[in-house]
């Protein structure tokens, strides 16, 4: 079957800190994967996605590659901010958004002044 | 632009009773709308996909006469849990993808609502 395992949280970070969140994936076939944010008080947002393997996808400063070997799709980003305080989601898809999106349990990030 | 509105953002009601929950695309058309659930520190679990104008598609598990979907138009889909009980207790989302031109591949989530029965 389908499943996304992301490391559980919260993670706190400081201002400008490396962040990475790890998520890994099962799946049949070959999945899109995609990383969701979800700020305080507003529904989940794509941040990026990737459709096949070796794809990077990125957006706002973050990255992730989707890595068919270790089936995985790491979340990074070099320098956070306060503003990205926010519970981010990853999550797989059997062919795109547009069809059924299996999420992870979703990490809450906190970022210190 | 594509915006997803869920009304009530917060509902209390007692056990017994039914709730309904609004999910509207504010700025585009929707024929197939998604409804999750989502427990506290878990997943969104899908609970059934939305099309306009025919039945839900209901995920295994999920008791369709319990949580009935209507998508009556391209704008709103209603999910109402009938007879709703403690165990029903929740945060439901809903996404929509819109119909036609770009985007067609994305999804858009609303805000969520919270439903607590007592």
């Amino acid at each position: 079957g389908n499943s996304v395992t992301q490391m559980e949280g919260p993670v706190t970070l400081s201002e400008e800190a490396f962040l990475t969140i790890n998520c890994t994936y099962t799946a049949t076939g070959y999945p899109s994967l995609f990383w969701y944010v979800q700020y305080p008080g507003e529904g989940l947002q794509l941040l990026l996605k990737a459709t096949k393997a070796d794809d990077k996808g990125s957006n706002k400063g973050f990255e992730a590659t989707y890595r068919k070997e270790t089936t995985s799709f790491h979340l990074e980003k070099g320098s956070v901010q306060v503003s990205d305080s926010a519970v981010y989601f990853c999550a797989l898809s059997p062919y795109s958004s547009a069809s059924k999106i299996i999420f992870g349990s979703g990490t809450r990030l906190s970022i210190r002044p | 632009g594509a915006v997803v509105s869920q009304h009530p953002s917060r509902v209390i009601c007692k056990s017994g009773t039914s709730v309904k929950i609004e999910c509207r695309s504010l700025d585009f058309q929707a024929t197939t709308m998604f409804w999750y659930r989502q427990f506290p520190k878990q997943s969104l679990m899908l609970m059934a996909t939305s099309n306009e104008g025919s039945k839900a598609t209901y995920e295994q598990g999920v008791e369709k006469d319990k949580f009935l979907i209507n998508h009556a138009s391209l704008t709103l889909s209603t999910l109402t849990v009938t007879s709703a009980h403690p165990e029903d207790s929740s945060f439901y989302i809903c996404s929509a993808i819109p119909f036609g031109g770009a985007g067609t591949d994305t999804q858009y989530f609303g805000p969520g609502t919270r439903l607590t029965v007592l």
